[in-house]
């Protein structure tokens, strides 16, 4: 149980476009979706932390209007960054948890901006 | 001083010795703590997690809580070279009415065959 899918694993665009990666729970429903990114050898920082149906709550130093955040639903949860230039190349890693404390990590999406 | 410290390592231990994997905290109120294992290029997975003091075993691994001395510990027995991972402690810390996950910087394990 508590899988947690993320796509798409890898992307690459070009400087200037949007990306969307999609999160989801695939066998509970997560009333909270975490959303983190990790540079290389880094640790994980949290970017935000989003509950359904509410706006999202970011990590100070995270841009707000540059990574939008969408939590339309129990199982889906959504991250667009916005005009994405090379230095957001990362990865992008989201977790679910529900009424429980335990968070449940996805696969990690992989962006390489050109 | 970081919240959750991990020495960062590494970590080398040959094949079949116990890996001892050391976490300190700084919030005292924290009540949750998790160890999650992150492979290279992937996404950390849980191992366990602990709430009470004392020792939780599951398997070859066991997790260690001692409140008052705010540290917690995942021993790894019968370390296999599979087990090469960096491996991150994570604490549930308190920040006015929110609660959030807090990950140390981790601690790479090589395991030696």
């Amino acid at each position: 149980g508590a899988v947690v899918s993320q796509h798409p694993s890898r992307v690459i665009c070009k400087s200037g476009t949007s990306v969307k990666i999609e999160c989801r729970s695939l066998d509970f429903q997560a009333t909270t979706m975490f959303w983190y990114r990790q540079f290389p050898k880094q640790s994980l920082m949290l970017m935000a932390t989003s509950n359904e149906g509410s706006k999202a709550t970011y990590e100070q130093g995270v841009e707000k209007d540059k990574f939008l955040i969408n939590h339309a639903s129990l199982t889906l949860s959504t991250l667009t960054v916005t005009s994405a230039h090379p230095e957001d190349s990362s990865f992008y890693i989201c977790s679910a948890s529900s009424e429980v404390e335990t968070q449940y990590f996805g696969p990690g999406t992989r962006l390489l901006v050109l | 001083q970081k919240e959750v410290e991990q020495n960062s390592g590494p970590l080398s231990v040959p094949e079949g010795a116990i890996a001892s994997l050391n976490c300190t905290y700084s919030d005292r109120g924290s009540q949750s703590f998790f160890w999650y294992r992150q492979y290279s290029g992937k996404s950390p997975e849980l191992i366990m997690f602990i709430y009470s003091n004392g020792d939780k075993e599951d398997g070859r691994f066991t997790a260690q809580l001692n409140k008052a001395s705010q540290y917690v510990s995942l021993l790894i027995r019968d370390s296999q070279p599979s087990d090469s991972a960096t491996y991150l402690c994570a604490v549930l810390i308190s920040s006015g009415s929110a609660r959030q996950l807090t990950f140390g910087s981790g601690t790479q394990l090589t395991v030696l065959p």
